[in-house]
């Protein structure tokens, strides 16, 4: 593993079902996020997380969930999914401070 | 909370040509600006930022200017390629913490016509 890891590259889901987007770092990173990406809304931020053991809402949170148990990983839980949830999804980590994101390869999602 | 808008959302050069790419954001308070460039079908990737201690920053044929007090800030590419054509995004964030959650432009595709 190199940088960050999420899994699955892409999913088909039925609304109302649960699913949990797996994301992986090895950096060593302090700080990740979740962002979703949509056609012309660019990118934002659904949940985000300091350190190991606090998270935090973005922009967007309602109907996801997260956990930071450890600092390398940093799952994202859709409880029950729902069609406007169809997006592609992107982890993201950084060591703090001044510094950029850095992004894993995306989850393309997709809610019927 | 903070507000990033990007102009234009797209934007079609000719291969040589210029490209000037702007944002603006809300909080004064903001300190750090990165930009994405992001190819099709592919994770965004930082190409260069700026702090709020500096005015102008340059790597190569991209550059990025910063005015503090209008709140703004701009992306510039010089003699474009076709390999520039993709997706940019700006973002502001308040650095100084581990919170440092960026809000992004909407983006802007470029497409560079050889």
């Amino acid at each position: 593993i190199a940088g960050i890891t999420q899994a699955p590259t892409s999913q088909i889901l039925a609304a109302g079902r649960r699913m949990t987007l797996r994301c992986t770092q090895d950096m060593r990173h302090n700080a990740m996020y979740w962002y979703r990406q949509d056609l012309g809304l660019g990118l934002r931020l659904i949940h985000y997380s300091n350190t190991a053991g606090t998270t935090g809402k973005g922009e967007v949170p309602d109907g996801y969930s997260v956990s930071r148990a450890n600092t390398d990983d940093f799952p994202l839980t859709l409880a029950s999914a729902v069609p406007s949830q169809t997006s592609v999804y992107f982890c993201a980590s950084r060591p703090g401070g001044n510094s950029p994101l850095h992004f894993g390869n995306g989850t393309r999602l997709t809610v019927t | 909370g903070e507000n990033v808008e990007q102009h234009p959302s797209t934007l079609s050069v000719q291969e040589g040509d210029s490209a000037v790419i702007k944002c603006t954001y809300s909080d004064s308070a903001s300190n750090y600006f990165p930009w994405y460039k992001q190819e099709l079908g592919k994770r965004p990737q930082l190409i260069i930022d700026i702090r709020s201690n500096v005015g102008e920053k340059k790597d190569q044929r991209i550059a990025v200017t910063l005015n503090k007090t209008a709140k703004h800030f701009s992306l510039h590419i010089t003699e474009t390629q076709p390999e520039d054509s993709a997706v940019y995004f700006c973002a502001a964030s308040i650095e100084g913490t581990n919170a440092g959650k960026s809000t992004f432009g909407d983006g802007t595709t470029l497409t560079v016509k050889p």
